[in-house]
């Protein structure tokens, strides 16, 4: 069953803590992106990569970091730095300008 | 002021009625253009794809793209309860694979 697996689908965090977001896909696609989605602001570029062992920042990376060890994974993850981390966070891979998401991440501050 | 503008709705049309959802953009170098469709606590799928200007036409879907007046729009026939959800345009530059999204419009067909 092909597809992108994010995990979990809810997520607390407390205040000073780092949380990590999965993603793992089974497309063998190269390119996967990080989007952060806000009531009335739409998705808004976090990270993306277009290779394994290479990433680069969006339009909002302060406070998250990411890793692209593996071609099938890109974990995000969500630094005490982000001030205002509550929101739906979705995965994606792309192939052929086609991006392809995953079921989303919502995270919310205890 | 933002480089894609969407209605963000809600809009609530009864069932059967034909929908039109549309996205106005301010930068002329965008040439590929896409809608998703994105359920309540989901992640977006892939609607409709084109390049340029024209129409394209899937099922009871159909969009259209205006170059010229650098807007899109989507047209659902014969809407049903299922098509309830929030679309999301998108369009991106010929290269590379960054995309840029509306804020989405938030639709609900009624029985």
């Amino acid at each position: 069953d092909g597809g992108i697996t994010q995990s979990p689908k809810y997520l607390f965090r407390k205040e000073g803590q780092n949380v990590t977001l999965s993603c793992e896909q089974n497309l063998n696609h190269d390119a996967m992106y990080w989007y952060r989605q806000d009531p009335g602001q739409g998705l808004r570029l976090i990270y993306y990569s277009q290779i394994v062992n290479d990433f680069q920042k969006g339009d909002i990376a302060e406070g998250y970091s990411v890793s692209r060890e593996k071609k099938e994974s890109f974990p995000l993850t969500v630094t005490s730095a982000q001030k205002n981390p509550t929101a739906f966070y979705l995965c994606a891979s792309i192939l052929a300008d086609i991006q392809y998401f995953g079921a989303g991440t919502r995270l919310s501050v205890l | 002021q933002k480089e894609v503008e969407q209605d963000p709705g809600p809009l609530s049309v009864p069932e059967g009625a034909i929908v039109s959802l549309n996205c106005t953009y301010s930068n002329s170098a965008f040439q590929y253009f896409m809608w998703y469709r994105q359920y309540s606590r989901k992640g977006p799928e892939l609607l409709m794809y084109t390049y340029s200007s024209g129409n394209k036409e899937d099922g009871r879907f159909t969009a259209q793209v205006d170059k010229s007046s650098k807007y899109i729009s989507l047209f659902i026939r014969d809407s049903q309860p299922s098509d309830s959800a929030t679309y999301l345009c998108a369009m991106k530059r010929g290269g590379g694979n960054k995309l840029t999204f509306g804020t989405g419009t938030q639709l609900k067909v009624e029985l």
